[in-house]
């Protein structure tokens, strides 16, 4: 089974603070993928990143960096010098990787409020 | 990357009535997902609609409340029926092909009055 947690359900930082919403996952697939997605108030889902379970290699996109630890099941995402844009709710979501498409299976969420 | 058009973007409705939500992708796809996003909730699968084939539903949902359609590779429908208040949320439809992201609709807000 698969199954995404988000503990933080809302974080609050000022602006210029650097920012971490974590994300732990269980799954019994040698092989996945996983997401962030950003939801802003108008409500569509805006891609952030996409990991395969093979790649342990953090990655470093402007003010956005991800950390995957394979060995603790966990894909944080990291907001460097925040800025009130960011404010949306984000979430970690996971798929099985393999032939074919996949739906994903989503955590529920984390809302960040930037405070100018 | 795949672009997916989805309308409308928000209803407002009568309970007891229906709306159809569609989806129109500019590539051809084999499977598409329709997901519901309750009032402040995480995002939960309906169904997988494969063309060619009826949809395969998740625990939960049904085809009589959710009725969807695939006629072609480009296009998928999802009816929500009779309608209730409970039934206010946001829709979308997504798709991913094995190597690439996810991508998703811009999503439809409903509102049952």
């Amino acid at each position: 089974a698969q199954k995404v947690t988000q503990v933080q359900t809302e974080i609050s930082v000022v602006e210029k603070e650097d920012v971490t919403l974590d994300c732990v996952y269980e799954t019994r697939d040698t092989t996945y993928y996983l997401f962030w997605y950003k939801q802003p108030p108008s409500g569509e889902l805006v891609f952030l990143i996409r990991r395969n379970s093979f790649d342990e290699q953090n990655e470093i996109s402007g003010r956005y960096s991800w950390n995957f630890q394979k060995s603790t099941s966990s894909f944080n995402f990291t907001i460097t010098a925040s800025q009130v844009v960011d404010s949306a709710v984000y979430f970690c979501a996971l798929s099985q990787a393999g032939a074919g498409a996949n739906n994903l299976f989503f955590g529920t969420g984390t809302r960040l409020t930037v405070i100018p | 990357s795949a672009v997916i058009s989805q309308k409308p973007s928000r209803d407002i409705c009568q309970r007891g009535t229906s709306l159809t939500i569609q989806c129109q992708v500019d590539s051809q796809v084999t499977m598409m997902f329709w997901y519901r996003q309750q009032p402040g909730q995480s995002l939960t699968l309906i169904a997988t609609a494969n063309q060619g084939s009826e949809a395969t539903y998740e625990s939960g949902f049904v085809i009589d409340k959710f009725p969807i359609s695939r006629p072609n590779l480009t296009f998928s429908t999802l009816t929500v029926s009779n309608m209730s208040p409970e039934d206010s949320s946001i829709y979308l439809c997504s798709l991913q092909e094995s190597n690439t992201e996810a991508f998703f609709g811009q999503g439809t807000r409903l509102t049952v009055v």
